[in-house]
């Protein structure tokens, strides 16, 4: 099977601009999970999509917002981009309902000038 | 205070030490407690999940968690360089909640 994949792997951007981050699950795993891991906070959990509703969120922003297709591929959004969000943004999936097996991709790094 | 504590390092051993990499928490409500290994540029992998109180081994890896101290050990034994990686301690309150990750543990392990 496939692992996680993330588009695109680097990413530069703007202050100002918007950015979308694509995710694709594990094949039959209907739990994704997104994460911003900086070295400063480490890894800090934004929001849980199960099914293509939203069940968890993180302490984070409206900037951040994300939403899952019925094939359970995922998407995140940041708008309005500031330079304390560049970071490493992790995707995770799970065939279980639960969160505790998580699978994570190699990330994609956004660079905001 | 954060709710999970970790000692950054770096941490450096020779290869066949016994490493001891260990996480303490604040929420006494946690009962799920996962390590993580994660290598330079790619992401975090399981290495070890446990549930409450106790210890788990799995070849060279042992996972202990003490609930009344609110501290989790990962013992390596016998180390190689290939166990050369950030190590994240996890926890979580039910199967249902997002994970809280420590900061993570820098490891090398020299030959």
């Amino acid at each position: 099977k496939a692992g996680v994949t993330q588009t695109p792997r680097y990413l530069i951007k703007t202050r100002g601009q918007q950015v979308t981050l694509s995710c694709s699950p594990i094949s039959g795993h209907r739990s994704v999970s997104w994460y911003q891991q900086t070295p400063g906070q480490g890894l800090q959990f934004l929001f849980e999509y199960f099914s293509e509703t939203q069940r968890n969120k993180g302490n984070f922003p409206g900037r951040f917002s994300g939403r899952q297709f019925s094939n359970s591929r995922s998407e995140m959004n940041v708008s309005t981009l500031e330079l304390g969000d560049s970071a490493l943004y992790l995707c995770a999936s799970s065939d279980r309902p639960d969160l505790n097996e998580q699978f994570f991709g190699p990330g994609t790094r956004l660079t905001v000038l | 205070q954060k709710e999970v504590e970790q000692d950054p390092g770096p941490l450096s051993v020779p290869e066949g030490a016994i490493v001891s990499l260990n996480c303490t928490y604040s929420n006494s409500a946690f009962q799920y407690f996962m390590w993580y290994r994660q290598y330079s540029r790619k992401g975090p992998e399981l290495l070890m999940y446990t549930y409450s109180s106790g210890n788990k081994e799995d070849g060279r890896f042992t996972a202990q968690v003490d609930k009344s101290s609110k501290y989790i050990s990962l013992f390596i034994r016998d180390s190689q360089p290939s166990d050369s990686a950030t190590y994240l301690c996890a926890m979580s309150v039910t199967g249902n909640t997002p994970l809280v990750f420590g900061k993570g543990t820098r490891l090398s392990v020299i030959a």
